[in-house]
This record gives structure tokens, C-alpha cells and sequence, in this order.
């Protein structure tokens, strides 16, 4: 069966500096990934997805995702975190029939100044 | 588009009342999920419809919970009667099949406390 592990459940980075929020996914078949990002009392946006076109992702606010099939992986970076970051980020993974998504239990980003 | 619109935004009530949860999805999308969130148990799906058809009602924790899909654009999460441990933040999205990327589209959410 397809599920993610978000492999930090806490992530503290100062701003101005890298971000790398970590996810390996299994999954029997080729994949659809995608990153979400909550912020505090909001609902989820999507900010990247990946659907077996290229291997490197970009999304919205500068985050981009690189799909790693050796590794397993889809691991979300950007180059230079800002204040406004600070969020919650799940991996997610859709099942191979129909339109189910699974969701990784999260990752909090914290971005200090 | 006005994206996915759900109606309370907060609801507080008493223990023992029905509570109904609604959702307006993005127009032309063809596929409704219902989430609930809660700091113990993370996002859980509870249903989804597809062409407004139930599909998977796996995740409905019990009888006290069920949805509708009346039409298109419309749908409901009801909580009868409702307990304190219903209190979490219920989420509805909609996707567009056949778009060939499965991204689901969340709305605010509601927010509800059940005294």
C-alpha cells in the first residue's frame, strides 16, 4: 500500500538560511506527490505536486521538491527560509486507484529571526 | 474561483445537539472529500463522493456522523447528537478528475467545540 513518512516531526531554521523538510514514500508503482503547507488556523494549500514529468518540482513561495526513485524520496528544500515559512508541511501521497490521498503526519517548521 | 467554501467557521455547542457542517466545492470539480483534524490523530478522511455518489464512507468514526451530497455543488457533514470528543477542525476539498493530477483543494475548515 502507498504511504509517506515525514521523517522530522519538528524542523527550527534561522531565516536567510536552507530549508530541508524530509519524506520517503512506498509505493508499489509510480507515484503522485505532492507537499502541502498549513498555516496556523488556516486550511492546507498545495504547494508542489509531482505526476511523473519532471523529476525536479517547483512550487509556489520558492519551495521545490526533487523525486528521488532510487531513494524513495521526495524531499522539500528551499534556498532561503523567510519568517513567514513558519508553517506546518505534509508529503502526501495519492493510492494508486481513484483519488484518495494519504497524508504524512507533518512537519512543523520553525524560523527563527 | 471562489475556491472551496465550507459555513460555520466556528461552531460551539453543547454536547447531546446536532451540529451540521456545509460545503460548497469548486465549481465543475466532481469529487468531495470530508477531514477531520485533531492534534492526537492528524487529518483523517471520513468520506468522499464522486458526481455527488457516496464512494467511500470508510473513515465515518460512527452512525452518529453522516454526509450528503444533494447536488453539485452542496454537501453536508452532520454530528448527531454530538460529543465532546467530535471537537476537532472538519475540512472539506474537491478535485477535478480527469485533470490527471489528483490535487485535492481544501477549504478554511471548521472549527468545532462540543462542550
Amino acid at each position: 500500500a502507498q504511504s509517506v513518512t515525514q521523517l522530522d516531526s519538528h524542523v527550527s531554521v534561522s531565516e536567510g538560511t536552507p530549508v530541508l523538510l524530509r519524506c520517503n514514500y512506498s509505493s508499489s508503482y509510480s507515484p503522485s506527490l505532492f507537499w502541502y503547507v498549513q498555516h496556523p488556523n488556516k486550511g492546507l494549500q498545495l504547494l508542489l505536486k509531482y505526476t511523473s514529468a519532471a523529476t525536479l518540482v517547483k512550487g509556489i513561495n520558492g519551495f521545490e521538491a526533487e523525486f528521488k526513485k532510487s531513494e524513495t524520496s521526495f524531499h522539500l528544500t528551499k534556498p532561503s527560509a523567510h519568517m513567514s515559512d513558519a508553517a506546518e508541511y505534509f508529503c502526501v501521497v495519492r493510492l494508486e486507484y481513484g483519488n484518495k490521498l494519504v497524508f504524512g503526519a507533518g512537519t512543523i517548521l520553525r524560523v527563527k529571526s | 474561483d471562489a475556491g472551496v467554501i465550507q459555513s460555520p467557521r466556528h461552531e460551539v455547542t453543547e454536547m447531546g445537539q446536532e451540529v451540521t457542517l456545509r460545503c460548497k466545492p469548486i465549481s465543475g470539480h466532481d469529487y468531495l472529500f470530508w477531514y477531520r483534524q485533531t492534534m492526537m490523530r492528524g487529518l483523517e478522511l471520513l468520506i468522499y463522493f464522486n458526481n455527488n455518489v457516496p464512494i467511500d464512507d470508510s473513515g465515518m468514526p460512527e452512525d452518529r456522523f453522516s454526509a450528503k451530497m444533494p447536488n453539485a455543488s452542496f454537501s453536508t457533514l452532520k454530528i448527531q447528537p454530538s460529543e465532546p470528543r467530535d471537537s476537532a477542525v472538519y475540512f472539506c476539498a474537491s478535485s477535478l478528475s480527469g485533470a490527471g493530477t489528483y490535487e485535492q483543494y481544501f477549504g478554511p475548515g471548521t472549527r468545532l467545540t462540543v462542550t
